[in-house]
């Protein structure tokens, strides 16, 4: 079965330095990736994602994430952080279920925490 | 504006009572995906509808249906409400697998 990962509960960061939002994946073919963020009260806003061709996949924000096949890793990257960066990130894979849907199976979230 | 519409955004309701949440999904999308979101339970996938059919059906229990109509809009029916169903609801829309989906905003559901 698909599954998604996300080992830390929260990442706390201090403003201007980088942070890594980890996530790692068991799928069964080759995996779509996806990251969003939900910010308080709101909904969840597309990142960034990875069907294919480079490694490292740039997104909105100044967000990337780079993909590892060997550690079947996808983790969510920002060179300098911000504090309006706080929020809930989510990583997600494509369900490759029998039925084929296109079903997003989502990891239970990391919030992160961006001190000034 | 995400181009998905969720409607209420925020409702309160008593135990044992039926709600139904609206969706309408960006256009030209013609998936449409139901997630309920707790707590303790992360985003749990519900049910998913393509052009009026069901696709896929989750974590859905029996008191909750949904539909999706001609006009692509959805929605999703609780009844026999508990207070365990207090949750954000949110509907999500998708062209095809290979773009994700795009989410509205939720509906707040309280039953007290």
């Amino acid at each position: 079965a698909q599954s998604v990962a996300q080992p830390e509960d929260q990442v706390n960061v201090a403003e201007g330095n980088p942070l890594t939002v980890k996530c790692t994946y068991s799928v069964s073919g080759n995996p779509y990736l996806f990251w969003y963020v939900q910010y308080p009260n709101r909904g969840l806003q597309f990142l960034l994602k990875y069907i294919t061709g480079d490694n490292l996949v740039k997104g909105s924000y100044g967000f990337e994430a780079e993909f590892n096949k060997s550690q079947t890793s996808f983790h969510l990257k920002k060179p300098s952080a911000l504090v309006s960066d706080s929020a809930l990130y989510f990583c997600a894979v494509r369900d490759y279920g029998s039925s084929n849907t296109g079903k997003l199976i989502f990891g239970q979230g990391t919030t992160l925490q961006v001190k000034p | 504006d995400s181009g998905v519409t969720q409607t209420p955004k925020h409702l309160i309701t008593a135990t044992g009572q039926r709600v139904t949440l609206r969706c309408s999904p960006r256009s030209g999308d013609l998936s449409v995906y139901w997630y309920q979101q707790s707590l303790d339970q992360g985003l749990q996938f519900l049910i998913q509808y393509y052009n009026g059919e069901e696709r896929a059906k989750g974590n859905i229990l029996e008191r909750f249906s949904a539909q999706q109509f001609p006009d692509l809009h959805s929605e999703l029916n609780l009844s026999s409400l508990e207070l365990g169903d207090s949750a954000l609801y949110f509907c999500a829309s998708s062209a095809d697998e290979v773009h994700g989906y795009t989410f509205g905003s939720g509906t707040r559901l309280t039953v007290v």
